[in-house]
């Protein structure tokens, strides 16, 4: 099975920073790398698919780049909407998800 | 509008059967595939399983021994169930959907808690 090792756990930024998340693959997963956004009582809302397509509907400050087996999540200039727990899943061979994210206002 | 929405008993005793129902609607369960996640709480997501939109399922290897998906089309559902159930299988259960073609998690229903408690 693919395991996902989603990095940092925790991440205290200020409005208008630059914010970064990574997550890597145990194995190839190609371009199958999808993000994930989850506000307090929530279910998840999907933010980008295979590795940098935006979804619909989502603000054009949210991007996704990587390949193979390292995958990063972009917030270019954070809003405090943005408060939320981040997930990475992979779909490449079966499904898994990264363990989360937790994004917190400094 | 595409919609899922799942239903059950929000409170199952130790080593009892979970049963659970996700009910779709604005896409046919013939073009898009139905998964089921779920999420202890306060913890992350596990994916749990997937019925296809041609009537294959796929499990996550750790919960194959204890769990069954299964579907009616004719009434638009897709049916979770888990046997020996233990107080870790306390979580938020969520529906979701993909289309084959792509591979995504599109759209998610807003979930059901289910508590594993005598």
């Amino acid at each position: 099975d693919i395991q996902m090792t989603q990095s940092p756990s925790f991440l205290s930024a200020s409005v208008g920073d630059r914010v970064t998340i990574n997550c890597k693959a145990s194995q190839n997963i190609n371009k199958y790398l999808d993000w994930y956004q989850q506000k307090l009582g929530e279910a998840p809302k999907l933010l980008i698919y295979n590795t940098n397509s935006l979804h619909t509907g989502i603000p054009s400050r949210f991007s996704g780049s990587g390949s193979g087996t390292d995958f990063t999540l972009t917030i270019s200039s954070l809003q405090p909407e943005d408060v939320a727990t981040y997930f990475c899943l992979q779909h490449n061979s079966g499904y898994t998800f990264g363990a989360g994210t937790k994004l917190e206002l400094k | 509008q595409v919609q899922l929405k799942e239903s059950g008993p929000g409170l199952v005793q130790p080593s009892q059967t979970l049963s659970l129902t996700c009910t779709v609607s604005g896409f046919s369960l013939t073009s898009y595939n139905v998964h089921w996640v779920r999420q202890p709480p306060g913890k992350g997501l596990e994916w749990m399983g997937r019925m296809r939109y041609n009537g294959d399922t796929s499990y996550n290897s750790a919960l194959k021994s204890r769990l069954s998906i299964s579907r009616d089309t004719s009434k638009n559902q897709v049916f979770l169930k888990m046997n020996s159930l233990q107080t870790d299988d306390t979580g938020t259960y969520y529906c979701t959907r993909d289309e084959e073609y792509y591979g995504f998690i599109d759209y998610w229903g807003q979930g059901v808690m289910v508590t594993v408690s005598s």
